[in-house]
């Protein structure tokens, strides 16, 4: 069945450090891709998307690229800040169906 | 902004007790769902509703859990017996058009004592 798989958390990294959440997904067919962010005591809130194979998605100076090839989506962002501490969830989606499918989340922590 | 929301924020049962999770999606969405994420597991879809019908219902929506539409803003969630494995967090979400951005209320926290 389809799924998605990301990199065990807790991240921990301190403030302007480079970071990358790894995300990788089986499905048969051509899901759209997601990044869903989870701040402490809130809902789940759409951080970026990629619909095909070599989309880049792009918000608030996060980044993730679908690569087909290896199929991946791995988030990444060039210099963390404190208030990017949060969990943060890969997701997909198939058009034969209604559902997101999540991974089991990666929290990151960001210190001063 | 226009966002979703869900009332109650926490929900305290007995179990075997049933429980009604109330949701206001936004405004002219015409897509549904109910999600749950048990503490420290990934977040998983239970039912999606659209045109006045469920779409589709995974395996953890059995017979005690239902949805509606009782009228033109609210989506409700009932657990008809809730067992203490019902315990969880459970995510209301809309859209628009199927497969664009799903918009996710804060949640319920259910607690099944």
């Amino acid at each position: 069945g389809n799924s998605v798989t990301q990199m065990e958390g807790p991240v921990t990294l301190s403030e302007e450090a480079f970071l990358t959440i790894n995300c990788t997904y089986t499905a048969t067919g051509y899901p759209s891709l997601f990044w869903y962010v989870q701040y402490p005591g809130e809902g789940l809130q759409l951080l970026l998307k990629a619909t095909k194979a070599d989309d880049k998605g792009s918000n608030k100076g996060f980044e993730a690229t679908y690569r087909k090839e290896t199929t991946s989506f791995h988030l990444e962002k060039g210099s963390v800040q404190v208030s990017d501490s949060a969990v943060y969830f890969c997701a997909l989606w198939m058009d034969s169906s209604y559902k997101l499918i999540f991974g089991s989340g990666t929290r990151l922590l960001v210190r001063p | 902004e226009p966002e979703v929301t869900q009332t109650p924020s926490h929900q305290v049962t007995q179990m075997g007790q049933e429980v009604i999770l109330r949701c206001v999606p936004i405004s002219n969405h015409l897509y549904f769902y109910w999600y749950r994420q048990i503490l420290g597991q990934k977040v998983e879809f239970l039912v999606s509703f659209y045109n006045n019908e469920i779409s589709e219902k995974s395996e953890i929506f059995d017979d005690q859990f239902s949805v509606e539409r009782p009228d033109g803003s609210n989506f409700t969630l009932k657990i008809r017996s809730t067992k203490l494995e019902d315990s969880a967090m459970y995510f209301c979400a809309s859209s628009g058009v199927k497969g664009n951005e799903q918009f996710f209320g804060p949640g319920t926290r259910l607690t099944v004592l």
